[in-house]
């Protein structure tokens, strides 16, 4: 069975500070990616996709930044966290026919202090 | 950007009543998803509806789609207290983006 592995848990950060979020699936080949973040009470905002190694779409620019090394890896990075950062991160994958629902990690909970 | 936006924004009722969300968009579609967020927690999928399909049931979850008003509504029946959480509609496009409304808390009280 797939599954959908995401850390860390919770993050606290000082403004400034380097991140960097992985994200890892198991289980399938070749997985469209996706980074969201949800702010306190509100819906899910589309930061990242990918549907292919090295191949990243942004759909927000902002100082995030992401990359896929190896297939089913996706990471999340900055290079200075600002507070605007703070929010719950999520990862998620789907296959490609995208005719199924999407699978998704447990989310990140960053607070950048 | 947000494509759909659900209503009501919050929704209070009683263990045993029926539970109605509704969910509107702007663009095409290819499918619309509905998803559950527990508090705090990652999102799972409940129920998938293509763009050609008009009416969805899985269990106690019944979802209806109307392309020509560019809406859909999720129906939980018999709810219970473990069905308190968010719901997120989703739609999809040609694309491979997936864009979610901004959610309807629901809160089943014993």
């Amino acid at each position: 069975s797939q599954t959908i592995h995401q850390w860390p848990a919770t993050l606290v950060q000082p403004v400034g500070s380097p991140l960097s979020l992985e994200c890892t699936v198991e289980g399938t080949s070749n997985p469209n990616l996706y980074w969201y973040r949800q702010a306190a009470g509100r819906g899910l905002q589309l930061l990242f996709y990918s549907v292919g190694i090295g191949q990243i779409s942004s759909e927000v620019p902002q100082n995030l930044s992401a990359s896929r090394p190896q297939d089913r890896q996706f990471i999340l990075s900055s290079k200075k966290l600002l507070l605007s950062d703070s929010g719950f991160y999520l990862c998620a994958w789907a296959k490609t026919d995208n005719m199924r629902g999407y699978t998704f990690g447990s989310g990140t909970r960053l607070t950048v202090v | 950007s947000q494509q759909g936006e659900e209503d009501p924004q919050a929704l209070s009722i009683q263990e045993g009543e029926n539970a109605t969300m509704n969910c509107s968009y702007k663009t095409s579609i290819n499918n619309l998803q509905w998803y559950r967020q527990n508090s705090g927690r990652g999102l799972v999928h409940l129920i998938l509806i293509r763009s050609n399909e008009r009416e969805k049931h899985s269990g106690r979850l019944r979802v209806t789609l109307d392309t020509s008003k560019k809406s859909s509504s999720l129906l939980i029946t018999a709810s219970r207290a473990a069905d308190t959480a968010s719901y997120f509609c989703a739609t999809r496009d040609s694309s491979y983006k997936l864009i979610f409304g901004s959610g309807t808390r629901l809160l089943v009280r014993p």
